[in-house]
Formats: C-alpha cells, sequence, structure tokens
C-alpha cells in the first residue's frame, strides 16, 4: 500500500540552527501538508501546498518556517532558526484529488528535539 | 472553545468488550469526517470516515456514527483487542470553495487490558 515516507525518523539540534525535514508524499496525490505534534498533545496544521505554491498556513507557520517542492517526489520543511518551543513531531501529509477520495494520508513523522 | 473535541480523555476496556469512543463538534458546516488511530511514536492512521450526508458507516471491527442534531461522531470498535491500545483522534473537514481544512481534536487514549 502506498504511504508517506519522511526522514529523518529523530532529529536533535541546537536552538538557532536550521532544520529540513523531508518527505515522500504518495505518488499520484497533489495536495500536501506539514502538521506537528507537541509531545501530549494534538495535531495542529501548519500548511498546505497545492500546485507549486503555499494554499493556506496557520499562525504557527511564521517567517522562520518554509516549505519547498524541489522536484517531483520531495516536500521539504525547513525551519531557519530553531527555537525550543519547535520541538515537536513532524507529520507530512498528502491527499488526492476529489475522485480519488478526500482523506489525508500522514507518514510516521520526524521527531525534533532542540536543545 | 474548539471546533472538534473529545468527550472523555481517557477510556480503558476489557480484552473482547466493545469500545464506544465520543467526539463532539462545533461546525456544522463540516462536510467530512475521519477517525484515525494514533500508536505511540508513530503517526495518525487512517481508520474510517464518513460524509455529512451519511448517519452510519461500517468497516471492518469498526463502526462510525454520526448524529448531525447534536454535532456527535462515535467510534465503536467490536471486540476490542490489545492492539487496539492507541490514542484515537476525530478529525472534521471543512470544503470552503477550492479550500481543504481538517481540524483534530485533542484525542482519547484507549487502553485495552488483556
Amino acid at each position: 500500500e502506498p504511504e508517506v515516507t519522511q526522514t529523518p525518523s529523530h532529529q536533535v539540534t541546537q536552538m538557532g540552527q536550521e532544520v529540513i525535514l523531508r518527505c515522500v508524499p504518495i505518488s499520484n496525490h497533489l495536495y500536501f501538508y506539514w502538521y506537528r505534534q507537541i509531545l501530549g498533545q494534538k495535531v495542529e496544521f501548519l500548511v498546505s501546498f497545492y500546485n507549486n505554491e503555499i494554499s493556506e498556513k496557520s499562525e504557527i507557520f511564521d517567517d522562520q518556517f518554509s516549505v519547498e517542492r524541489p522536484d517531483g517526489s520531495n516536500f521539504t520543511l525547513k525551519i531557519r532558526s530553531t527555537k525550543l518551543e519547535d520541538s515537536a513531531m513532524y507529520f507530512c501529509a498528502s491527499r488526492g484529488d476529489s475522485s480519488s477520495g478526500n482523506t489525508i494520508y500522514f507518514g510516521e513523522g520526524s521527531w525534533l528535539t532542540v536543545v | 472553545g474548539e471546533s472538534v473535541g473529545l468527550h472523555l480523555p481517557t477510556l480503558s476496556v476489557q480484552e473482547g468488550d466493545n469500545s464506544i469512543i465520543n467526539c463532539a463538534y462545533s461546525n456544522s458546516a463540516s462536510d467530512y469526517f475521519i477517525w484515525y488511530k494514533q500508536e505511540s511514536g508513530k503517526g495518525p492512521q487512517f481508520i474510517i470516515d464518513i460524509r455529512s450526508n451519511m448517519d452510519k458507516r461500517q468497516g471492518q471491527r469498526v463502526t462510525v456514527l454520526l448524529n448531525k442534531t447534536v454535532k456527535h461522531l462515535s467510534l465503536q470498535i467490536a471486540a476490542t483487542q490489545p492492539g487496539d491500545s492507541a490514542v484515537y483522534f476525530c478529525a472534521e473537514i471543512f470544503y470552503g470553495g477550492s479550500n481543504y481544512k481538517l481540524t483534530f481534536g485533542k484525542g482519547t487514549l484507549l487502553t485495552v487490558n488483556p
């Protein structure tokens, strides 16, 4: 069964450093998302991406965050200067068009620890 | 307040019993609802979905019920197994033109006792 894959599974970084989290969405999907989950809390929306541009972003997704689809398969989330409060599990997700269903499928997550 | 929430943060059941996990939502315009299962250290895993024009949908050992009158969603798991132990999130989806917004609830921790 097709799945969303994410790398790295876990990353520890120094505060102020740049981090890039990588995702390979399901191959025929068109819509891409990043969500995050702080330990013990619910999953929160960060950003959605379609047709090579951001379609919606939350208040969390400030100027320190950016997303990119550098080629036909990868979808990345960059945090320019990490803060302690960026420590969380980051989930990539993807969705096909309406004809293939409306479910968002999630990857296994990248656990980011900022020290 | 949050537009999607759960009545119970934890639920403990005996193996073999049926489990019912509840969810309240406040956006009557939501078009679609999904139940996700999240095991420790893993991503949300799709379980079952239901459109807003449906009242009930059944899957393998799971049933989702939607009561639009009281804006209530439930997930029923038949013959609960230890492998069902996880956090269960309901999520509502709203289509606004070309926008698609998925909002998660807080989650219910289901513990299955052998």
